[in-house]
């Protein structure tokens, strides 16, 4: 299995809904990633998962909550959004110092 | 300025044409990375390099290190190949790196 699945590939919620985004590989990769990417635009790093640790988060609001419950698997919690959150969402994963395998990416949209 | 500078923005060619996309970054670098995006969402590595040149297929990609600039070439260029290609670079190696992308080269290939 080489490649990153993403689910769902489409959201739609409210500003008060809670939702979640899930991300999954299984390639072994150790480093995992969450991307937001808007409309032409180029992805903006969100957060970093190192050996199930967050080791990078790029001063995203806390509305945003990431979580990593083993080596294969990355959810990005959602609530109390805005409607700029409205986004694509990708993640990402790699094995240690080489290239990242990019997920196809959540199409979120706030109402 | 951006720490990651890509040209041209836009690019339209014709099938079979011989297309070159330049990066040129400000920062020292762990290694670059060339993207692939397509309409609606997902993202594809290309290549990963952190000297001299790689080949797959049609693609070229080459780097300077001295001169901090890296192209990309595309041979007989072809309807399939109208995406956007990203630069981005890797600032540090290890189990987690962090990638800084440039704006993107939009390319349209035609008949």
């Amino acid at each position: 299995d080489t490649e990153v699945t993403q689910t769902p590939k489409h959201l739609v919620m409210g500003m008060t809904n809670k939702k979640s985004l899930k991300c999954e590989q299984h390639m072994g990769h150790r480093a995992m990633y969450w991307y937001k990417q808007k409309a032409k635009k180029p992805p903006e790093l969100m957060f970093v998962y190192s050996y199930e640790k967050l080791s990078i988060n790029e001063s995203v609001p806390s509305r945003f909550s990431p979580e990593c419950p083993n080596s294969s698997l990355l959810n990005l919690h959602l609530h109390a959004l805005q409607p700029e959150d409205s986004a694509l969402y990708l993640c990402a994963s790699s094995p240690q110092g080489y290239e990242q395998f990019f997920g196809p990416g959540t199409r979120l949209t706030v109402l | 300025k951006n720490e990651v500078e890509q040209s041209p923005q836009n690019l339209t060619a014709q099938e079979g044409e011989f297309i070159t996309i330049n990066c040129s970054y400000s920062v020292g670098i762990s290694a670059l990375h060339w993207l692939q995006q397509h309409p609606g969402g997902g993202i594809v590595s290309l290549f990963m390099l952190s000297s001299g040149k790689k080949k797959h297929g049609r693609l070229i990609a080459t780097i300077n290190i001295q001169e901090k600039h890296s192209s990309l070439h595309i041979t007989a260029s072809h309807p399939r190949d109208s995406a956007v290609y990203i630069c981005a670079v890797q600032l540090r190696t290890g189990t987690a790196s962090k990638l800084t992308f440039g704006t993107g080269t939009r390319l349209q290939v035609t008949l």
